[in-house]
């Protein structure tokens, strides 16, 4: 297992479409984070899961955002009815909440919304 | 409200110039504070975590520590290789599913 990854790498789409995202965490980490994050901006907290649960989320993420976790492996983060603002890096990050709280981020995928 | 600040937004040395990168937080209760390296492009990679006031932790150049108001990043003798962006993140103890990153110091090291 080489790490955390993240597909796709890049998204284009056009405003009002939907668009997923999925993160492949390591293997044995049973933390999964999305983040969200615009140029010259430090990553912001949108969700978070343990396992298959997810317990927590931002309160600034709207209802058109989503994310699922089944059986506690990979996860997927949805847009729908995507806008210009939605325009930003995605990134997942996955612990397995000892080691120092250590949190392994994937690449992310960049998302444009024309 | 959980806060964290970083200053400066840019740093500009030369090659073997040492300096330090601040990180200023407010959050009820501080369970850890986390520094991350960001290449362009690139997701943030974890460097230290600091648990409470006093603590230090080093790693090759690079040296962290932290007081009850802000944590600082100390680069010595930095090479251009430690160009990138230092992100600083805490988490508080009433939540621990949450981490609030700053903005981040853009570090250019010139040789």
């Amino acid at each position: 297992d080489t790490g955390v990854s993240q597909n796709p790498r890049h998204k284009i789409t056009k405003r009002g479409q939907n668009v997923t995202f999925r993160c492949d965490p390591i293997s044995e980490h049973n933390r999964l984070y999305w983040y969200r994050q615009t140029l010259g901006q430090g990553p912001e907290f949108l969700t978070y899961f343990q396992n298959e649960a997810q317990l927590e989320k931002s309160r600034l993420l709207s209802d058109r955002f989503s994310a699922e976790r089944p059986k506690g492996s990979f996860s997927t983060l949805e847009i729908q009815r995507t806008e210009q603002g939605d325009s930003a890096m995605y990134l997942c990050a996955s612990s397995d909440g000892l080691r120092s709280n250590e949190q392994f981020f994937g690449p992310g995928t960049r998302l444009t919304v024309l | 409200e959980d806060q964290v600040t970083q200053s400066p937004e840019a740093l500009r040395l030369q090659e073997g110039e040492s300096s330090s990168l601040n990180c200023s937080y407010t959050v009820s209760g501080l369970r850890g504070l986390f520094w991350y390296r960001q290449d362009p492009g690139k997701g943030p990679e974890f460097l230290f975590t600091l648990y409470s006031a006093g603590e230090e932790k080093e790693k090759e150049r690079l040296k962290a520590t932290l007081t009850k108001k802000e944590s600082f990043l100390h680069i010595t003798a930095p090479k251009p290789e430690d160009s990138a962006t230092y992100l600083c993140a805490v988490q508080a103890k009433y939540n621990f599913n949450k981490f609030y990153f700053g903005s981040g110091t853009k570090l250019n090291v010139k040789p």
